[in-house]
Protein backbone atom coordinates (compact mmCIF):
# COMPACT_ATOMS: atom_id res chain seq x y z
CA UNK A 1 0.00 0.00 0.00
CA UNK A 2 2.10 3.23 -1.39
CA UNK A 3 -0.73 5.33 0.94
CA UNK A 4 -2.04 8.84 -0.11
CA UNK A 5 -0.51 9.85 -3.47
CA UNK A 6 0.05 13.49 -4.21
CA UNK A 7 1.24 14.80 -7.38
CA UNK A 8 3.42 17.28 -7.79
CA UNK A 9 5.31 17.59 -4.81
CA UNK A 10 6.49 21.14 -5.54
CA UNK A 11 4.57 23.42 -7.87
CA UNK A 12 5.78 27.12 -8.55
CA UNK A 13 3.23 29.64 -10.08
CA UNK A 14 3.18 32.75 -11.75
CA UNK A 15 0.18 35.28 -10.39
CA UNK A 16 -2.62 34.59 -12.29
CA UNK A 17 -1.27 30.95 -13.67
CA UNK A 18 -3.98 28.33 -12.82
CA UNK A 19 -2.83 25.14 -10.52
CA UNK A 20 -3.71 21.65 -10.75
CA UNK A 21 -3.19 19.38 -7.85
CA UNK A 22 -3.28 15.74 -7.90
CA UNK A 23 -4.27 13.64 -5.23
CA UNK A 24 -5.11 9.32 -5.39
CA UNK A 25 -6.14 8.34 -1.53
CA UNK A 26 -5.37 4.72 -0.15
CA UNK A 27 -7.60 2.20 -2.11
CA UNK A 28 -10.74 1.59 -0.74
CA UNK A 29 -10.92 4.42 1.07
CA UNK A 30 -14.52 6.55 0.49
CA UNK A 31 -13.59 9.25 2.52
CA UNK A 32 -11.46 12.40 0.80
CA UNK A 33 -10.20 15.61 2.01
CA UNK A 34 -8.47 18.49 1.37
CA UNK A 35 -6.50 20.93 3.62
CA UNK A 36 -4.55 23.87 3.42
CA UNK A 37 -1.19 24.46 5.82
CA UNK A 38 -0.10 27.80 6.40
CA UNK A 39 1.98 28.90 9.31
CA UNK A 40 0.12 31.77 9.95
CA UNK A 41 -3.46 29.88 9.59
CA UNK A 42 -2.56 26.06 10.16
CA UNK A 43 -4.34 23.08 9.02
CA UNK A 44 -7.38 24.67 7.43
CA UNK A 45 -10.63 22.57 5.83
CA UNK A 46 -11.54 23.03 2.39
CA UNK A 47 -13.24 20.29 0.88
CA UNK A 48 -14.63 16.88 2.14
CA UNK A 49 -15.60 13.99 -0.67
CA UNK A 50 -17.30 10.87 0.69
CA UNK A 51 -18.47 8.30 -2.31
CA UNK A 52 -16.78 10.76 -5.04
CA UNK A 53 -19.65 13.02 -4.11
CA UNK A 54 -18.55 16.57 -3.07
CA UNK A 55 -20.43 16.48 0.91
CA UNK A 56 -18.84 19.70 2.56
CA UNK A 57 -16.15 22.76 0.39
CA UNK A 58 -17.23 25.41 3.61
CA UNK A 59 -13.65 25.86 3.56
CA UNK A 60 -13.12 26.69 -0.27
CA UNK A 61 -12.39 29.99 -1.04
CA UNK A 62 -15.52 30.23 -3.40
CA UNK A 63 -14.26 32.22 -6.62
CA UNK A 64 -11.12 30.67 -7.85
CA UNK A 65 -10.72 27.32 -6.02
CA UNK A 66 -12.41 24.00 -7.16
CA UNK A 67 -12.53 20.34 -6.23
CA UNK A 68 -13.72 17.26 -8.15
CA UNK A 69 -13.25 13.41 -7.82
CA UNK A 70 -14.48 12.04 -10.95
CA UNK A 71 -13.48 8.33 -9.96
CA UNK A 72 -12.06 6.48 -6.57
CA UNK A 73 -8.89 6.65 -7.78
CA UNK A 74 -8.07 10.26 -8.00
CA UNK A 75 -9.38 13.61 -6.54
CA UNK A 76 -7.97 17.05 -8.37
CA UNK A 77 -7.70 20.77 -6.29
CA UNK A 78 -7.68 23.18 -9.21
CA UNK A 79 -7.20 26.91 -8.20
CA UNK A 80 -7.51 29.87 -11.37
CA UNK A 81 -5.73 32.80 -11.33
CA UNK A 82 -3.58 31.87 -8.58
CA UNK A 83 -2.82 34.85 -6.25
CA UNK A 84 0.45 34.80 -3.75
CA UNK A 85 -1.45 34.62 -0.90
CA UNK A 86 -2.48 30.95 -2.05
CA UNK A 87 1.17 29.68 -1.57
CA UNK A 88 0.47 27.01 1.11
CA UNK A 89 1.23 23.43 1.72
CA UNK A 90 -1.97 21.68 0.23
CA UNK A 91 -2.39 18.20 2.19
CA UNK A 92 -4.82 15.37 0.78
CA UNK A 93 -5.89 13.10 3.40
CA UNK A 94 -8.18 9.90 2.89
CA UNK A 95 -10.03 7.42 5.18
CA UNK A 96 -12.35 4.64 5.10
CA UNK A 97 -15.96 5.20 5.74
CA UNK A 98 -16.24 3.10 9.35
CA UNK A 99 -13.12 4.57 11.12
CA UNK A 100 -13.81 8.79 11.83
CA UNK A 101 -10.61 8.90 14.07
CA UNK A 102 -8.13 8.04 11.31
CA UNK A 103 -6.97 9.57 8.50
CA UNK A 104 -4.10 9.04 6.37
CA UNK A 105 -2.40 11.60 4.39
CA UNK A 106 -0.25 12.63 1.28
CA UNK A 107 2.95 14.53 1.83
CA UNK A 108 1.29 17.05 0.62
CA UNK A 109 2.15 19.54 -2.51
CA UNK A 110 3.72 23.18 -1.65
CA UNK A 111 2.52 25.37 -3.85
CA UNK A 112 4.76 28.53 -4.34
CA UNK A 113 2.96 31.58 -6.25
CA UNK A 114 5.67 34.37 -7.37
CA UNK B 1 -18.36 25.87 16.19
CA UNK B 2 -15.71 23.16 18.19
CA UNK B 3 -12.55 25.27 19.09
CA UNK B 4 -9.57 23.58 20.00
CA UNK B 5 -6.33 25.14 21.57
CA UNK B 6 -3.38 23.25 21.24
CA UNK B 7 -0.51 24.19 24.23
CA UNK B 8 2.59 24.71 24.95
CA UNK B 9 3.33 26.08 20.70
CA UNK B 10 7.19 25.10 21.42
CA UNK B 11 8.24 22.58 23.60
CA UNK B 12 12.54 21.43 24.19
CA UNK B 13 13.56 18.34 26.28
CA UNK B 14 16.30 16.59 27.04
CA UNK B 15 16.89 12.98 25.50
CA UNK B 16 15.12 10.28 28.09
CA UNK B 17 12.75 13.60 29.38
CA UNK B 18 8.87 13.24 29.04
CA UNK B 19 6.72 15.59 27.02
CA UNK B 20 3.95 16.83 27.94
CA UNK B 21 1.60 18.45 24.95
CA UNK B 22 -2.09 19.65 25.79
CA UNK B 23 -5.52 20.21 23.73
CA UNK B 24 -8.31 21.70 25.01
CA UNK B 25 -11.92 21.19 23.25
CA UNK B 26 -15.13 23.14 23.45
CA UNK B 27 -17.82 20.73 22.32
CA UNK B 28 -19.16 18.06 24.47
CA UNK B 29 -20.15 15.82 21.89
CA UNK B 30 -17.01 15.29 20.11
CA UNK B 31 -16.58 11.30 19.55
CA UNK B 32 -13.14 11.02 18.27
CA UNK B 33 -9.47 12.12 19.02
CA UNK B 34 -6.34 11.93 17.37
CA UNK B 35 -2.48 12.54 17.33
CA UNK B 36 -0.71 13.29 14.31
CA UNK B 37 3.29 13.93 13.95
CA UNK B 38 4.78 16.03 10.95
CA UNK B 39 8.10 16.22 10.35
CA UNK B 40 9.86 18.45 7.95
CA UNK B 41 8.61 18.28 4.20
CA UNK B 42 5.72 15.34 5.02
CA UNK B 43 2.40 14.63 5.78
CA UNK B 44 0.77 14.07 8.49
CA UNK B 45 1.55 10.71 10.29
CA UNK B 46 -1.16 9.57 12.73
CA UNK B 47 0.14 8.24 16.07
CA UNK B 48 -2.63 7.08 17.92
CA UNK B 49 -6.55 7.89 18.17
CA UNK B 50 -8.92 7.27 21.05
CA UNK B 51 -12.65 7.55 20.82
CA UNK B 52 -14.37 9.32 23.45
CA UNK B 53 -15.07 6.55 25.31
CA UNK B 54 -11.71 5.62 26.48
CA UNK B 55 -9.92 7.97 29.35
CA UNK B 56 -6.29 6.53 28.38
CA UNK B 57 -4.34 4.76 25.84
CA UNK B 58 -0.61 3.71 25.58
CA UNK B 59 0.84 2.45 22.78
CA UNK B 60 4.99 2.25 22.14
CA UNK B 61 5.83 4.56 24.15
CA UNK B 62 3.10 7.53 24.11
CA UNK B 63 0.24 7.89 26.25
CA UNK B 64 -3.02 9.41 25.24
CA UNK B 65 -4.92 10.39 28.17
CA UNK B 66 -8.63 11.95 27.98
CA UNK B 67 -10.79 13.77 30.33
CA UNK B 68 -14.03 14.62 29.03
CA UNK B 69 -15.28 16.30 32.66
CA UNK B 70 -12.38 19.33 31.82
CA UNK B 71 -12.15 18.92 27.82
CA UNK B 72 -8.63 17.96 27.58
CA UNK B 73 -6.66 15.36 25.71
CA UNK B 74 -2.85 15.05 26.22
CA UNK B 75 -0.33 13.30 24.73
CA UNK B 76 2.69 12.31 26.89
CA UNK B 77 5.93 11.00 24.94
CA UNK B 78 8.18 9.05 27.52
CA UNK B 79 11.71 8.78 27.42
CA UNK B 80 11.44 11.24 24.09
CA UNK B 81 14.83 10.69 21.72
CA UNK B 82 15.90 13.14 18.80
CA UNK B 83 14.14 11.26 16.46
CA UNK B 84 10.40 12.75 18.23
CA UNK B 85 11.67 16.26 16.85
CA UNK B 86 8.43 17.18 15.02
CA UNK B 87 5.71 19.15 14.87
CA UNK B 88 2.71 17.43 16.91
CA UNK B 89 -0.95 18.37 16.11
CA UNK B 90 -3.74 17.36 18.35
CA UNK B 91 -7.24 16.56 16.32
CA UNK B 92 -10.98 16.21 17.24
CA UNK B 93 -13.64 14.51 15.05
CA UNK B 94 -17.16 15.17 15.36
CA UNK B 95 -19.11 13.78 12.06
CA UNK B 96 -16.87 13.76 8.93
CA UNK B 97 -15.08 17.40 9.86
CA UNK B 98 -11.75 17.49 12.02
CA UNK B 99 -10.25 20.19 13.95
CA UNK B 100 -6.48 20.44 14.40
CA UNK B 101 -4.83 22.46 17.22
CA UNK B 102 -2.13 24.68 15.81
CA UNK B 103 0.20 22.48 16.54
CA UNK B 104 3.69 21.96 19.15
CA UNK B 105 7.33 22.36 17.72
CA UNK B 106 8.92 19.54 19.42
CA UNK B 107 12.80 19.61 20.09
CA UNK B 108 14.42 16.96 21.73
CA UNK B 109 18.01 17.92 22.25
CA UNK B 110 20.51 14.80 22.96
Amino acid sequence: NAGVIQTPRHKVTGKGQEATLWCEPISGHSAVFWYRQTIVQGLEFLTYFRNQAPIDDSGMPKERFSAQMPNQSHSTLKIQSTQPQDSAVYLCASRSLRNYAEQFFGPGTRLTVL
Amino acid sequence: GEQVEQRPPHLSVREGDSAIIICTYTDSATAYFSWYKQEAGAGLQLLMSVLSNVDRKEEQGLTVLLNKKDKRLSLNLTAAHPGDSAVYFCAVTNAYKVIFGKGTHLHVLP
